[in-house]
């Protein structure tokens, strides 16, 4: 069985300040993990991805991720947060050998100005 | 472009009625679901399709049927929607079996159910 979770439901950012989404999964496998983004009343956009090609992906938008096998953490992180980042991000898991994506709750990001 | 495309955007109907969210992608992709998405619980899979004719259940399929004539399509279906299916529903759709394939997301539908 796998799960994803994001430990914190909302985060609130001052623009211009770093940005830390954490993200924690459990998989039985080696997974793929991704981050999409949903702006309100939109659909949701890839924001990355990990393959195991690299453990620090870097994304649209300055937005980059770090997987980190031994602590089980795929956290994103943007070092300047713009107004337009103010979104809910979910972090995402793919088993190895099916098409089962496995969402995290979700976490609403805020940017202050 | 490619996309998917989810059709109503927003639907409110009674408890009973019967209705039908269209799903198109025009990505050859084999691989299509459905979602929910309610607040706290980020997206569950209601069904998913595999190729045509292949469909399997997801994490919530009661109350809902799925079908996949055409590797384009895969409508959802709610023969006899109820109150607690008012939610937000994404279709989407993926190439291949492949780990570092991300899945394309619809824009959505927003249904209440009353």
């Amino acid at each position: 069985a796998q799960s994803v979770t994001q430990l914190d439901s909302h985060v609130s950012v001052s623009e211009g300040t770093p940005v830390l989404l954490r993200c924690n999964y459990s998989s039985s496998y080696s997974p793929s993990l991704f981050w999409y983004v949903q702006h309100p009343n939109k659909g949701l956009q890839l924001l990355l991805k990990y393959t195991s090609a690299a453990t620090l992906v870097k994304g649209i938008n300055g937005f980059e991720a770090e997987f980190k096998k031994s602590e089980t953490s795929f956290h994103l992180t943007k070092p300047s947060a713009h107004m337009s980042d103010a979104a809910e991000y979910f972090c995402v898991v793919r088993l190895i050998a099916g098409n089962m994506l496995t969402f995290g709750g979700g976490t609403r990001l805020m940017v202050k100005p | 472009e490619a996309q998917v495309t989810q059709n109503p955007r927003y639907l409110i109907t009674v408890t009973g009625k019967k209705l039908t969210v269209t799903c198109s992608q025009n990505m050859n992709h084999e691989y299509m679901s459905w979602y929910r998405q309610d607040p706290g619980l980020g997206l569950r899979q209601i069904y998913y399709s595999m190729n045509v004719e292949v469909t399997d259940k997801g994490d919530v399929p009661e109350g809902y049927k799925v079908s996949r004539k055409e590797k384009r399509n895969f409508p959802l279906i709610l023969e006899s929607p109820s109150p607690n299916q008012t939610s937000l529903y994404f279709c989407a759709s993926s190439p291949r079996r492949q780990m570092n394939t991300e899945a394309f997301f619809g824009q959505g539908t927003r249904l209440t159910v009353v």
